[in-house]
Parts: structure tokens; C-alpha cells; sequence
């Protein structure tokens, strides 16, 4: 078991609402990252952060937003939710932008 | 820009085959190089990374610079090797932003 968690592991919405995914770094690291990942456009980085700022981005949506937390814990909101949205998102983390990143189960998003 | 590129979305080999996982990149900079492996239902996970240059249940891979590839090699393929394998590539020299390939499913035929 790697150590990351992440909650909810299904999430189930409608177009249009808001929904955040959360996730629980592995003990010690300082680095979270978030990732989308659909069947056609398989695993995209979305956003990095280390140790409550913003480190890195990637293709993330200006709906789409993150944050970590002064426990190092991270959140991912999704707004005006589409039907394209619909994928899983997995967090990993890592002690620094240099160390191997351990992923979470992931969430998997439905939109409908 | 940074990409990688994965061009096999399915690659089947028989058991005791050689395998050879392509990965090609494109980065400007000083690339770090991973891959990653998913198991059937299990998570994603780091299987290697070309700056340790060490092997991982019998898989390897070496950093092409002139040939800007990642090439994922195994002499003798198992069937406990099927799953899903990704490469990634990251900058080095700060915080940089990691991008995976699309990912190939190796299947291992017994």
C-alpha cells in the first residue's frame, strides 16, 4: 500500500454542478500531484503542488481548481461540470519534485 | 514543448519473447525519464527511472539522447509482466511538470 488516499472513490454528478476530490499524501511528502486520466487522452498531468504552494501546472482546465493544505492533504474542485469531465482523477505525491510519485486509488467521476 | 510519445497501444508478445516497450521524447532541456507500470487493479506505480540505471524485474531501459528514446526492454517476457506501462518524462533542475505517454498494454501470451 503506497499510502495515499483519496476520497471519494466514485463520485457521481450532474452537468453543471461542482464537485471536489480529496487527497491524503503519503506520511512525510511534501509534493501532491493530480492527474486526469481518460480513455482517449490517457494520463494528463493537471497541477502540482509542494508543500502548500503551487509548483507546476499542466493542462488544467480554468473551471477546474487546487489547493494543499497547511497538513499537506490537497483538494481538487471541479466546476460547471461537463460531460467530457468524466474520467478518473488520481493524486500522487512525492517528498519532492525529484522522488519517485506514488499514486492513489483515484476517483472516478461520472458526469451525466 | 514537452511530449512523449508511445506509439504502440497494444503490444503482445509470447511468453519467453523479448519485449521492447517504445518510448520516444521531446524536451528542450535536461529530461528525467520514468517508467511506471499499472497492474490489473492495482494502482499505478514507479517500476524505473533512467538515473538509478538499474533493473527491475528484469526490465531496463536506456536513455537515448541522439535518439530522444526510453525504449523499455525485457530479455524473456513472463506472464506476470502483462499491465498497463507508461512513460513519463520530467525536467530536471526544479520543479517541473511531468508528462505521461498514453500508455501500452502489454499482454504476454502463455
Amino acid at each position: 500500500d503506497s499510502g495515499v488516499t483519496q476520497t471519494p472513490k466514485h463520485l457521481i454528478t450532474a452537468t453543471g454542478q461542482r464537485v471536489t476530490l480529496r487527497c491524503s499524501p503519503r506520511s512525510g511528502d511534501l509534493s501532491v500531484y493530480w492527474y486526469q486520466q481518460s480513455l482517449d487522452q490517457g494520463l494528463q498531468f493537471l497541477i502540482q503542488y509542494y508543500n502548500g504552494e503551487e509548483r507546476a501546472k499542466g493542462n488544467i482546465l480554468e473551471r477546474f481548481s487546487a489547493q494543499q493544505f497547511p497538513d499537506l492533504h490537497s483538494e481538487l474542485n471541479l466546476s460547471s461540470l461537463e460531460l467530457g469531465d468524466s474520467a478518473l482523477y488520481f493524486c500522487a505525491s512525492s517528498q519532492s519534485s525529484y522522488n519517485e510519485q506514488f499514486f492513489g486509488p483515484g476517483t472516478r467521476l461520472t458526469v451525466l | 514543448a514537452q511530449r512523449v510519445t508511445q506509439p504502440e497501444k497494444l503490444l503482445s508478445v509470447f511468453k519467453g519473447a523479448p519485449v521492447e516497450l517504445k518510448c520516444n521524447y521531446s524536451y528542450s532541456g535536461s529530461p528525467e525519464l520514468f517508467w511506471y507500470v499499472q497492474y490489473s487493479r492495482q494502482r499505478l506505480q514507479l517500476l524505473l527511472r533512467h538515473i538509478s540505471r538499474e533493473s527491475i524485474k528484469g526490465f531496463t531501459a536506456d536513455l537515448n539522447k541522439g535518439e530522444t528514446s526510453f525504449h523499455l526492454k525485457k530479455p524473456f517476457a513472463q506472464e506476470e509482466d502483462s499491465a498497463m506501462y507508461y512513460c513519463a518524462l520530467g525536467g530536471s533542475g526544479g520543479y517541473q511538470k511531468v508528462t505521461f505517454g498514453t500508455g501500452t498494454k502489454l499482454q504476454v501470451i502463455p
